[in-house]
């Protein structure tokens, strides 16, 4: 049974705050990690996927890397915004389709 | 709008009664994947179709679930004898080719409530 784990489950921060995030990940049979960033009332929206150790992303504030090794990636939002309240999920890409983590509740106050 | 779209968005039903979700993908992609997500938990992987031939079912799907994809455009997915822990978003992903990389592109979603 794959495991992908979300910490932390919720985060309530201020506008202006910069955060993060974090997805671990079986370290074997490793094809890509995906994030997604889902708002209520609307689709999950792919944010990254990434396949290489070491690889770093970035689209606007938020950036994301990634260690194949050790089974982890981080997302980093710099300063936050009220729209940037979401749920943001990682999934491992492994033999399957897509294996989820639990998600990150993201409330960013104005 | 040429993403992927999902219908009903919202469906509310009697325990013990057949319900038909429809999910159109985005229309050059071949692959199409089947997710159920419920509260607190992320999306978990149910089935998903190479053009019209279904690769793969998770043990999630009994045999009370049926997907199909006929041909190889739109998928539906039925429930029969709807159970109260069905009562989940049923969501629809799309992707091109079959490289583990690949973006899935995700619809809206169906929210079933079975009471």
């Amino acid at each position: 049974i794959l495991n992908v784990e979300q910490s932390p489950q919720s985060l309530h921060v201020q506008e202006g705050d910069s955060t993060n995030f974090t997805c671990s990940f079986p370290s074997s049979n490793f094809y890509a990690l995906h994030w997604y960033r889902w708002e209520t009332a609307k689709s999950p929206e792919a944010l990254f996927v990434m396949t290489l150790n070491g690889d770093e992303k970035k689209k606007g504030r938020i950036s994301a890397t990634l260690n194949t090794k050790e089974g982890y990636s981080y997302l980093y939002i710099k300063g936050s915004q009220p729209e940037d309240s979401a749920t943001y999920l990682c999934a491992f890409s492994g033999r399957r389709a897509l294996t989820f983590g639990s998600g990150t509740r993201l409330q960013v106050q104005p | 709008d040429t993403g992927v779209s999902q219908d009903p968005r919202h469906k509310i039903t009697k325990r013990g009664q057949n319900v038909t979700f429809r999910c159109d993908p985005i229309s050059e992609h071949n692959r199409l994947y089947w997710y159920r997500q419920t509260l607190g938990q992320g999306p978990e992987f149910l089935t998903y179709f190479q053009n019209e031939a279904q690769l793969e079912k998770s043990r999630l799907l009994s045999d009370r679930f049926s997907a199909e994809r006929p041909k190889g455009s739109f998928s539906t997915l039925e429930i029969q004898r709807t159970e109260q822990g069905d009562s989940a978003m049923y969501l629809c992903a799309s992707s091109l080719g079959d490289r583990r990389s690949y973006e899935q592109y995700f619809g809206p979603g169906t929210r079933l409530t079975v009471t």
